[in-house]
């Protein structure tokens, strides 16, 4: 029972290139969303979807991509990645009235 | 808008003390109230929850009661252990589609 798997967990970029954060569920769920979480800010909602095709801008969109062509995949792609960057990425998903369960995140460093 | 306000941390305790960590919000009508806990490299794990006024949130030996009006949702513990070493972030959502945190409070249990 897999649940969120996020992959790399460990990642040094440097500024200008490009990259996918990969999410995968098997818990058949159609929400599912990324977040940002930095020290002292908690965690902030980038993008989100509802299900396959649908998806919608959180709180800092900003430099960020997605697409949803599966319910089991939410990608997130960084276009030119920029120090501002660097932090902590979590993907999450929800069946709407239980909570949220995340993935272990993927650490992300932009020199 | 909507938001979480949590206590400063580091907590400092020793073992078998007594926890409590405050927690109050900001939101327009009647939000569904979260405690999200983090263990050092992990993802975000849901500790409790309560979806309306005086419903009272627990697992693990911890406790939450929603509280409309004083607009908080304060976690409790009876007696801490080291195993509780983590942080906990409280947070709310006014649809299942966006969860608000709060910054996070670490705790810290020594023996």
């Amino acid at each position: 029972n897999a649940g969120v798997t996020q992959t790399p967990k460990f990642q040094v970029l440097k500024t200008g290139q490009s990259m996918t954060l990969q999410c995968a569920q098997d818990m058949n769920h159609e929400y599912m969303s990324w977040y940002r979480q930095d020290p002292g800010m908690g965690l902030r909602l980038i993008h989100y979807s509802v299900g396959a095709g649908i998806t919608d801008q959180g709180e800092v969109p900003n430099g960020y991509n997605v697409s949803r062509s599966t319910t089991e995949d939410f990608p997130l792609r960084l276009l030119s990645a920029a120090p501002s960057q660097t932090s902590v990425y979590f993907c999450a998903t929800t069946p709407g009235t239980d909570g949220y369960t995340f993935g272990s995140g993927t650490r992300l460093t932009v020199v | 808008g909507n938001s979480v306000t949590q206590m400063e941390g580091p907590v400092t305790l020793s073992e078998e003390a007594f926890l409590t960590i405050n927690c109050t919000y900001t939101a327009t009508g009647y939000p569904s109230l979260f405690w999200y806990v983090q263990y050092p490299g992990e993802g975000l794990q849901l500790l409790l929850k309560a979806t309306k006024a005086d419903d009272k949130g627990s697992n693990k030996g911890f406790e939450a009661t929603y509280r409309k009006e004083t607009t908080s949702f304060h976690l409790e513990k009876g007696s801490v252990q080291v195993s509780d070493s983590a942080v906990y972030f409280c947070a709310l959502s006014r649809s299942f589609q966006k969860l608000v945190f709060g910054t996070g409070t670490r705790l810290l249990v020594s023996p």
